[in-house]
């Protein structure tokens, strides 16, 4: 089956910090979503970006599909973005089912 | 109500127990998952259900029965389950042609 690869894994910043989350998947797709999983596990849709740039306040995504990345823009983090960050992929062909990475772990401290 | 909910959103149940797990969605879906989440790891799918045909069993035990009487509605019911179930059990839906998914805010189970 498709890999799905976060990076870091874990990651603390001061408030204020901006940051970059990675995603590698290994095969080509046809649906990528972010997800932000708050303390009491509900999950939040922040992005649905198969491909290009999008933003949303002060968070932004880039999916590049040729070469299998996605990347996750934070600026000027608070801490209510503390919590588990997930990039999900549906590989083409795949039959609307979604394979989760790991995750990044982020606290954002005063 | 709107989004997708789900109840209960916490459970405990013995190894003997049958309860079961409900889900509704109220976005005009026509597709419906169950995932599960354990400790550490990342959400498992377990179930898909489109236009209430199950179309994926993720080589899940048969202790877990899901249930898919109409396109708002999807149940997992559980019998004789054992300690390493417990876990979060997260239910989506998505349009089946454009598969962006909205989940629910799980029910978290412990299996005693």
């Amino acid at each position: 089956g498709i890999q799905v690869e976060q990076s870091p894994p874990d990651l603390i910043l001061q408030e204020g910090a901006n940051s970059t989350l990675r995603c590698n998947f290994s095969d080509s797709v046809n649906n990528l979503q972010w997800f932000h999983q708050n303390p009491w596990g509900q999950l939040i849709n922040l992005f649905y970006i198969p491909s290009g740039t999008k933003q949303n306040g002060r968070l932004s995504a880039t999916t590049v599909a040729t070469e299998r990345y996605s990347l996750l823009y934070i600026s000027s983090s608070q801490t209510t973005d503390s919590g588990v960050y997930f990039c999900a992929v549906e590989r083409e062909g795949g039959g609307n089912k979604l394979t989760f990475g790991t995750g990044t772990q982020l606290k954002v401290e005063l | 109500e709107t989004g997708v909910t789900q109840t209960p959103r916490h459970l405990v149940m013995g190894m003997t127990n049958k309860k079961s797990l409900k889900c509704e969605q109220h976005l005009g879906h026509n597709a419906m998952y169950w995932y599960k989440q354990s400790a550490k790891k990342p959400l498992e799918l377990m179930f898909v259900y489109s236009l209430e045909e199950r179309v994926e069993n993720n080589s899940v035990p048969s202790r877990f029965s899901p249930e898919c009487p109409n396109s708002s509605h999807l149940f997992l019911h559980l019998h004789t389950l054992q300690p390493e179930d417990s876990a979060l059990y997260l239910c989506a839906s998505s349009h089946r042609t454009q598969n962006e998914q909205f989940f629910g805010p799980g029910t978290r189970l412990t299996v005693l």
